[in-house]
């Protein structure tokens, strides 16, 4: 079956901009998570989503959300774009939460 | 929270030695610990996991022990071929908590 499925998968946007980025989770799999990875900072988590509620969340500024819908399908968008948000934004799913997750390829995200 | 403490931070191992990756951990309440491979430009991938009522697992040429008391964990993999360069990264999580990873160890296996 299909994994993770993550888009666009590179983009590249201007400082002070907005953008939203799509996950597709394995199919089944209801619980949806985030990470945004750096050379620097490693995977930092974001949050996590299941049956459209978020269940955690990481320590990112409120310009960083998300949502659930009903299919499991995500987003998480991020407003006033910074230079510092240059990164790989990762999506992951798993059946349950606490159940293993699995990567998507993620979304590449340059700001200029 | 949980802190996961992952070294080396980089690894050069000859083709055919092994190589041996550690991680600990502060949180006992942790439960599960995954490892991930992630090649140059794609996600991470699950490569093995092991909970904590199991000492040592293996598949194939990875293995992975834990030491609950010492909260340490570490993955072993023999046999290295080119195609095991990458970077792997350790993880925590206890029960339904968001799982934690460590800063990543970059494998590179000389042919």
């Amino acid at each position: 079956k299909a994994g993770v499925t993550q888009t666009p998968r590179y983009l590249i946007k201007t400082r002070g901009q907005q953008v939203t980025l799509s996950c597709s989770p394995i199919s089944g799999h209801r619980s949806v998570s985030w990470y945004q990875q750096t050379p620097g900072q490693g995977l930092q988590f974001l949050f996590e989503y299941f049956s459209e509620t978020q269940r955690n969340k990481g320590n990112f500024p409120g310009r960083f959300s998300g949502r659930q819908f009903s299919n499991s399908r995500s987003e998480m968008n991020v407003s006033t774009l910074e230079l510092g948000d240059s990164a790989l934004y990762l999506c992951a799913s798993s059946y349950v939460p606490g159940d293993t997750i699995y990567f998507g390829e993620g979304s590449w995200l340059t700001v200029v | 929270g949980e802190n996961v403490e992952q070294h080396p931070s980089t690894l050069s191992v000859q083709e055919g030695d092994s190589a041996v990756i550690k991680c600990t951990y502060s949180d006992s309440a942790s439960n599960y610990f995954p490892w991930y491979k992630q090649e140059l430009g794609k996600g991470p991938q699950l490569i093995i996991d092991i909970r904590s009522n199991v000492g040592e697992k293996k598949d194939q040429r990875i293995a992975v022990t834990l030491n609950k008391t010492a909260k340490h964990f570490s993955l072993h993999i023999t046999e290295t071929q080119p195609e095991d360069s990458a970077v792997y990264f350790c993880a925590s999580r206890g029960g339904y908590q968001k799982v934690t990873f460590g800063t990543g160890t970059k494998l590179q296996v000389i042919p």
